[in-house]
């Protein structure tokens, strides 16, 4: 069966500091997708990132980068110079597919930034 | 322009009533979703709906009944509100085409039975 585990329920840092959030997917499927989201105290949910299993390239965008290594199964986010607006709830979400397509959630990490 | 809007954006109601909350999106897209997300922030799909057809239905009990007149627009519809249903609900929307296209969520209603 697929699962996605985000291992970390809570981290917090000091800001400026680098971060780094963790997920891990099971699965079978050689083809799959995983995605990103941010979920700040205002409540919504952001879609940050979309990487596929066929692209091992690590991305960045500003501040943000992800590390995608399929030997390992591993999604992980790192956020550098960490800032006080970066305080959210980050959800690794993987592309479950087998006739009813549907993106599931992991369980999220809630990441404190302190000033 | 929003992208993916749902109404209202916070409801209280009494257990035993009914309810609607609707859903609209402006992007193209033509698969719809309901999400919802518990007090510890878990987040579950409830249904999805591709070019008005439904899709997925998670063993939500049949007092949920969504609702799509049109690709642009999922509603959902609450008969007989419990203490637990209690939770914020979230649409989204994505392009289906065999899958693995990013999910666009609107700014959920926050549902509040007493």
């Amino acid at each position: 069966a697929q699962k996605v585990t985000q291992a970390q329920t809570e981290i917090s840092v000091v800001e400026k500091e680098d971060v780094t959030l963790d997920c891990v997917y099971e699965t079978r499927d050689t083809t799959y997708y995983l995605f990103w989201y941010k979920q700040p105290p205002s409540g919504e949910l952001v879609f940050l990132i979309r990487r596929n299993s066929f692209d091992e390239q690590n991305e960045i965008s500003g501040r943000y980068s992800w590390n995608f290594q399929k030997s390992t199964s591993s999604f992980n986010f790192t956020i550098t110079a960490s800032q006080v607006v970066d305080s959210a709830v980050y959800f690794c979400a993987p592309f479950e597919r087998g006739g009813d397509d549907k993106i599931i959630f992991g369980k999220g990490t809630r990441l404190h930034i302190l000033p | 322009d929003t992208a993916v809007s749902q109404t209202p954006k916070y409801l209280v109601t009494q257990m035993g009533n009914d309810k609607s909350i609707k859903c609209e999106q402006n992007l193209g897209h033509d698969t719809m979703y309901w999400y919802k997300q518990d007090s510890k922030k878990f987040l579950k799909i409830m249904f999805s709906y591709n070019n008005k057809e439904l899709i997925i239905n998670e063993t939500v009990p049949n007092r949920f009944s969504p609702k799509s007149p049109d690709k642009a627009h999922l509603n959902l519809h609450i008969n007989s509100l419990e203490l637990g249903d209690s939770a914020v609900y979230f649409c989204a929307s994505s392009h289906r085409q065999g899958g693995g296209t990013e999910a666009f969520f609107g700014q959920g209603t926050r549902l509040t039975v007493v």
